[in-house]
């Protein structure tokens, strides 16, 4: 149980498009999830909190109008990349809370050309 | 902000010998959690830790939570070729994870 599915797995766009990748509880509902970046080798940096029904709460430093997330229901939670450029080619991977703990999905790899 | 400081960074290792890894905070934490990281692929919890002073074994890991609550180790007995991989430290406060920057292991044949 507690999975979480996160769709699609790799991306690749043009530079100036969105991409949108999708974040689903599939045997739970998660009021809350959690949007990171990971860049090469680095470690998972929290971007934004996502709450079902409500505004997400972004970390200092992201930009809220790049990073478009719409928590619209209690099983899933999206994330736009909008006027994507090549810096924002990274590994994102969502996260959703759970009674106990949080689970991870298996991260998507946008790559911006 | 918050930050988790891991050591070490990377680890080279004999197959079959014990790995010892760490994290310290600036502050202080309700929840350590220790993840691992296969390539291309999102963390999976190891061991979640509630208590200070908390030691918890999941099979040939170990993890303890610091009595000061801003301090974790992790274990890892007899390592064998598929504990390759990226090891990461969270503390989880405020209803929010902040990871370390996480061990990389390497294991020698």
């Amino acid at each position: 149980g507690a999975v979480v599915s996160q769709h699609p797995s790799r991306v690749i766009c043009k530079s100036g498009t969105s991409v949108k990748i999708e974040c689903r509880s599939l045997d739970f509902q998660a009021t809350t999830m959690f949007w990171y970046r990971q860049f090469p080798k680095q470690s998972l940096m929290l971007m934004a909190t996502s709450n079902e029904g409500s505004k997400a709460t972004y970390e200092q430093g992201v930009e809220k109008d790049k990073f478009l997330i719409n928590h619209a229901s209690l099983t899933l939670s999206t994330l736009t990349v909008t006027s994507a450029h090549p810096e924002d080619s990274s590994f994102y991977i969502c996260s959703a809370r759970r009674i106990y703990g949080y689970t991870f999905g298996s991260g998507t790899r946008l790559t911006v050309v | 902000g918050q930050q988790l400081n891991q050591s070490p960074q990377s680890m080279f290792i004999q197959e079959g010998e014990d790995v010892s890894m760490n994290c310290t905070s600036s502050s202080i934490f309700n929840t350590w959690l220790w993840y691992k990281q296969e390539p291309g692929e999102g963390p999976v919890l190891l061991i979640a830790l509630y208590k200070a002073g908390e030691l918890t074994s999941n099979g040939r890991l170990t993890a303890q939570f610091g009595i000061t609550r801003k301090d974790s180790f992790l274990n890892i007995s007899a390592s064998i070729p598929s504990d390759v991989g990226i090891y990461f430290c969270a503390g989880q406060g405020d209803d929010k994870i902040i990871f370390g920057k996480g061990t990389r292991l390497h294991i020698l044949p």
